[in-house]
């Protein structure tokens, strides 16, 4: 039982780039969340699902698109990395009104 | 809508002595309430919560807090620190409608010192 696993654990871009944060969970939970953390910020939410096929915005979408096929998976897509993006990004998993499970987080540097 | 206020972005305090950090909300409807902790280059795991129920709450590694409504506060205490409590600690606040919609605070580092 692995809870949430998050992948890759590093990575560095250059700005234009685009890549595809992976988030996987197995604990059967229906919300999906993803956050970036910077310093003196807390975590902010940037996109959110409630179940399969229904995702959200949260309070810093720009720049970020997400999908919910399965349960299971959340990948959260930059589209164009940009220096403002550089962050840790946890995603977390929960049920409703509980709390969330969090993953080791990705650590993303865009130069 | 809802917001976390954590007084103190750094607090120290000595190997055995009382840890209090501290959290104030605002929520415009009745909150649940969470403290998590974070070592280093590691994700967040929940320490303790309150949703309803016995307003003091217990939660793991000795940790509690006090739900106060009249205060809309949540503060976290431990009676005697230990090296091993050095981390970040974050309060967060949701209400009934929905887990997704948590609102963080900022953190508190706490450093503990032999």
């Amino acid at each position: 039982n692995a809870g949430v696993t998050q992948t890759p654990k590093f990575q560095v871009l250059k700005t234009g780039q685009s890549m595809t944060l992976q988030c996987a969970q197995d604990m059967n939970h229906e919300y999906m969340s993803w956050y970036r953390q910077d310093p003196g910020m807390g975590l902010r939410l940037i996109h959110y699902s409630v179940g399969a096929g229904i995702t959200d915005q949260g309070e810093v979408p720009n720049g970020y698109n997400v999908s919910r096929s399965t349960t299971e998976d959340f990948p959260l897509r930059l589209l164009s990395a940009a220096p403002s993006q550089t962050s840790v990004y946890f995603c977390a998993c929960g049920r409703l009104a509980t709390e969330a499970f969090f993953g080791q987080g990705t650590r993303l540097t865009v130069v | 809508a809802q917001s976390v206020t954590q007084l103190g972005s750094h607090v120290s305090v000595s190997e055995g002595a009382l840890v209090l950090l501290r959290c104030n909300y605002s929520s415009s409807v009745p909150p649940y309430l969470f403290w998590y902790v974070q070592y280093p280059n590691q994700g967040l795991q929940l320490l303790l919560k309150y949703t309803t129920g016995a307003t003091l709450v217990k939660g793991i590694n000795g940790f509690e807090a006090e739900f106060k409504k009249s205060e809309t506060s949540f503060h976290l205490t431990k009676p005697s620190a230990h090296m091993s409590d050095a981390a970040e600690y974050f309060c967060a606040v949701t209400h009934s409608g929905g887990y997704q919609k948590v609102t963080f605070g900022t953190g508190t580092k706490l450093q503990v010192i032999p």
